[in-house]
């Protein structure tokens, strides 16, 4: 069964520091997606990232990198230079390319709280 | 702009009342999701559609039920409502065909139901 683990509960940090939020995942398949959602204080989920499980390319999105690591089977999530703005709830989820199983995982969450 | 919308954004009721919660997309999306948010457990799956007249049952299913009679609307219907179900829903679309949860979804905003 799929499963995505995400250890940290809450984090705080200073603004301008630089934060790796941790995702670890469980699955079967050798064909997968992960992503990664924010939930800011408002409330709404949005979409930050997606990753197939055969492009192990890091990627960089302004202030925003991901690590992905099918070797420890991680797709961490580092936030370089923090602001209050990424002040949120931030989900990874895995979903499975078997049919009949269709259905995207989601980590319990990690609150992020950037301290000014 | 192409939009997912959920409404009421707030909703009370009472156990054993019938509730139905409404979502609709505008981005002529196949597939469309119903999840509840819970403390501690992210977000989990009650229902899924891959097209019209096509609804599968999800992680969290008893006790709810949905019909898919068009594209844009999935509603979410309480059959006997319980203290339970007090939950934040979250409605997703996402675009394809059969591999849907293998496609970037995109969340609504999100009704928050209390069952007194």
């Amino acid at each position: 069964a799929q499963k995505v683990t995400q250890a940290q509960t809450e984090i705080s940090v200073v603004e301008k520091e630089d934060v790796t939020l941790d995702c670890v995942y469980e699955t079967r398949d050798t064909t997968y997606y992960l992503f990664w959602y924010k939930q800011p204080p408002s409330g709404e989920l949005v979409f930050l990232i997606r990753r197939n499980s055969f492009d192990e390319q890091n990627e960089i999105s302004g202030r925003y990198s991901w690590n992905f690591q099918k070797s420890t089977s991680s797709f961490n999530f580092t936030i370089t230079a923090s602001q209050v703005v990424d002040s949120a709830v931030y989900f990874c989820a895995l979903s499975e390319e078997n049919f009949g199983n269709e259905k995207l995982t989601f980590g319990t969450g990690t609150r992020l709280t950037i301290i000014p | 702009d192409a939009e997912i919308t959920q409404s009421p954004r707030h909703k009370i009721t009472e156990t054993g009342r019938q509730v139905t919660l409404a979502c609709h997309q505008t981005w002529n999306h196949n597939n469309m999701f119903w999840y509840r948010q819970d403390l501690g457990h992210g977000l989990r799956l009650i229902h899924y559609s891959y097209g019209v007249q096509d609804t599968n049952k999800g992680e969290v299913s008893d006790g709810y039920s949905v019909s898919r009679s068009n594209t844009e609307d999935l509603p979410l219907t309480l059959e006997s409502a319980a203290s339970s179900q007090t939950s934040v829903y979250f409605c997703a679309s996402s675009a394809s065909g059969r591999r849907a949860n293998t496609d970037t979804q995109y969340f609504g905003p999100g009704t928050r139901l209390t069952v007194l």
